[in-house]
Order: C-alpha cells, then sequence, then structure tokens
C-alpha cells in the first residue's frame, strides 16, 4: 500500500531563505505527483503536478523535482516571504484518474 | 478558473441527525472525490465517483454514504452523525479518468456533531 511521507513536519525559516520541501513515497510506480498549499481553515490550492515522466516543474518561486526510482519529490521554495507561510502537502496517485494519497504535510512559518 | 463550492463552510449537528454536504463544481469535470481532514491523520478518502451515478469506496466509507445525480453535484451523505465524524470534509474534481489532470479543491466544510 503507497504512504507518503513528508519531513519535517514544521519549519520555521527568516524572510529571504531559500528552502526545501520534502516528501518520500513507498511505491515509486507512481502517475503523477501534486504539490498543494493549505491556509489554516481553507481549502488545498494546487500548486504543481509532476508527471512520472518529468523530472520537474517550475512556478514563480516555486520548483518542485521528482526522482521516481528513489522515492522522492523536493519543493524548493526561493526567497520565501512570509506570505508563503502555510501547510504544504504532497500527493502521488498511481492510477490514471484515481484519488490522491496524501502525505501529512509540513507547515511552514516564515518570519519577517 | 475551475470552481469547486461546498455548500456550508460551518456546520453544527446533533448526534443521529442526518447531515447532507453538498459538492457542485463548474467545469464539467468527471470524477468527483470527498476527503476528510483530521489533525495527526492528514486527509483521507471516503468516496469518489466517476461518472453520474457511479460511486466507488474510499479508505474510510463506513458511516458514509454518497449520491451523484447530476455530473456537477456530489452529495455526501452521514446516516446518522455521530461525534467522530466531527472533522472538516473536503470535496475536490479532476477531468478525465484517463489523463492526467491536477485535482482542484473545494473550501472545505467545517462540521461539528455534538
Amino acid at each position: 500500500k503507497q504512504e507518503v511521507t513528508q519531513i519535517p513536519a514544521a519549519l520555521s525559516v527568516p524572510e529571504g531563505e531559500n528552502l526545501v520541501l520534502n516528501c518520500s513515497f513507498t511505491d515509486s510506480a507512481i502517475y503523477n505527483l501534486q504539490w498543494f498549499r493549505q491556509d489554516p481553515g481553507k481549502g488545498l490550492t494546487s500548486l504543481l503536478l509532476i508527471q512520472s515522466s518529468q523530472r520537474e516543474q517550475t512556478s514563480g518561486r516555486l520548483n518542485a523535482s521528482l526522482d521516481k526510482s528513489s522515492g522522492r519529490s523536493t519543493l524548493y521554495i526561493a526567497a520565501s516571504q512570509p506570505g508563503d507561510s502555510a501547510t504544504y502537502l504532497c500527493a502521488v496517485s498511481n492510477q490514471a484518474g484515481t484519488a490522491l494519497i496524501f502525505g501529512k504535510g509540513t507547515t511552514l512559518s516564515v518570519s519577517s | 478558473d475551475v470552481k469547486v463550492t461546498q455548500s456550508s463552510r460551518y456546520l453544527v449537528k446533533r448526534t443521529g441527525e442526518k447531515v447532507f454536504l453538498e459538492c457542485v463544481q463548474d467545469m464539467d469535470h468527471e470524477n468527483m472525490f470527498w476527503y476528510r481532514q483530521d489533525p495527526g491523520l492528514g486527509l483521507r478518502l471516503i468516496y469518489f465517483s466517476y461518472d453520474v451515478k457511479m460511486k466507488e469506496k474510499g479508505d474510510i466509507p463506513e458511516g458514509y454514504s454518497v449520491s451523484r445525480e447530476k455530473k456537477e453535484r456530489f452529495s455526501l451523505i452521514l446516516e446518522s452523525a455521530s461525534t467522530n465524524q466531527t472533522s472538516m470534509y473536503l470535496c475536490a474534481s479532476r477531468p478525465d479518468r484517463v489523463k492526467s489532470y491536477e485535482q482542484y479543491f473545494g473550501p472545505g466544510t467545517r462540521l461539528t456533531v455534538t
């Protein structure tokens, strides 16, 4: 059974720092991987989707990488800002169109 | 923009009540999902649907049922609410079962059962 783990569970950094969030999954036969952001008490906002055939995706200050063989993905956030404070969730899909399997998230706090 | 809406942001119900949580998406997506989110447990899949009148159980379907009479609407039903169903409920949708697309979430419903 696929399991997704995110480390660390919480992270505090000063504004301007570059940071990396980690995600690992136990079954490398994934179809795609998606990173989400969740603000307190709110729904999930999709940040990046990486297909299994891709190595990375970029959007603005965010860069997500995927290494299927080692069962790992990272989310790189450049020049962090207080507005980046949120919980970041990683999720994988084992087959096309199936439901996502989520990690428990990393709660990021960026101080000004 | 894809829009997934949920009928209530906050809901308080009594034990034993029948509860309906409604989810509507406006982008003609085939696939719709219901999750619940609890501290320390993360998001867990309750039910999902690939098409109208189709439903499949997720990881924790006990105590829940669903209805999908129209493509845009997916309802989660708590037949007899219990306190252990107090949670944040999140609906999601995505297009096309075959291809790989992003999954979009609604704002969530915070349900409290007393």
